[in-house]
């Protein structure tokens, strides 16, 4: 089975805080993202990679940057938490298409608070 | 850009019966897939079933199926003989013809409820 793993499932920061979210899986996927998800909002697309050093913006970059030095791995960084930020966190993994089955795999979430 | 809307926030049925989740988009693409995925209150986002676009045949995946109609941009689920295991945040998924490497457009979520 395919297996996304979060390091916290919940994180209390204070402001202004650089905060780390690290995503791992272990099914050799190529495509790898961070969603947000907020009550009433759904989840909203922050940064994919789609290769090792490969990022790309998605639809709420503003305020986190992404690091993939190796494939399985996949980091969020928030460079001055806010609490705005507060949030829940979700890693997801895929293939790519020309692999088949192109289905997301999430991760547990990440509760993160702000204070 | 292309928008996933889920107009239902909240449905709560009785056990056993069947329920039908709502979803529309809006895409100029005209080959995509869309999705349902299911999030138990543990979190744990899963697949639910899945649409290909250039399929018209609707997908089934035991009590679960979808009425998609394409020209109509409707993707509605249908939990027949619904388990108290259904209770869960549902949202619906776009992915384009690219394949998914840029991502899911989600919509915002139904939360349903079955009660015993």
């Amino acid at each position: 089975d395919v297996k996304v793993t979060q390091s916290s499932r919940y994180l209390v920061k204070r402001t202004g805080e650089k905060v780390f979210l690290e995503c791992v899986q272990d099914m050799d996927h190529e495509n790898m993202f961070w969603y947000r998800q907020d009550p009433g909002l759904g989840l909203r697309l922050i940064y994919f990679s789609y290769d090792v050093k490969m990022k790309e913006k998605g639809d709420i970059p503003e305020g986190y940057s992404v690091s993939r030095e190796k494939k399985e791995r996949f980091s969020l960084i928030l460079e001055s938490a806010s609490t705005n930020q507060t949030s829940m966190y979700l890693c997801a993994s895929s293939r790519p298409l020309a692999g088949g089955n192109n289905e997301q795999f999430f991760g547990p979430g990440t509760r993160l608070t702000v204070l | 850009a292309q928008t996933v809307t889920q107009s239902q926030p909240e449905m709560s049925v009785q056990e056993a019966e069947t329920v039908t989740l709502s979803c529309t988009y809006d895409t100029s693409e005209s080959n995509y897939y869309l999705f349902w995925y299911k999030q138990p209150p543990s979190r744990q986002m899963i697949l639910v079933i899945r649409q290909e676009a250039y399929k018209q045949q609707n997908a089934t995946e035991n009590r679960f199926s979808v009425n998609f109609q394409k020209a109509a941009k409707s993707f509605s689920l249908k939990i027949s003989d619904s388990q108290l295991g259904d209770t869960a945040m549902y949202f619906c998924a776009f992915m384009g013809p690219g394949g998914g490497a840029d991502g899911l457009t989600f919509g915002k979520g139904t939360h349903l409820i079955i009660q015993p």
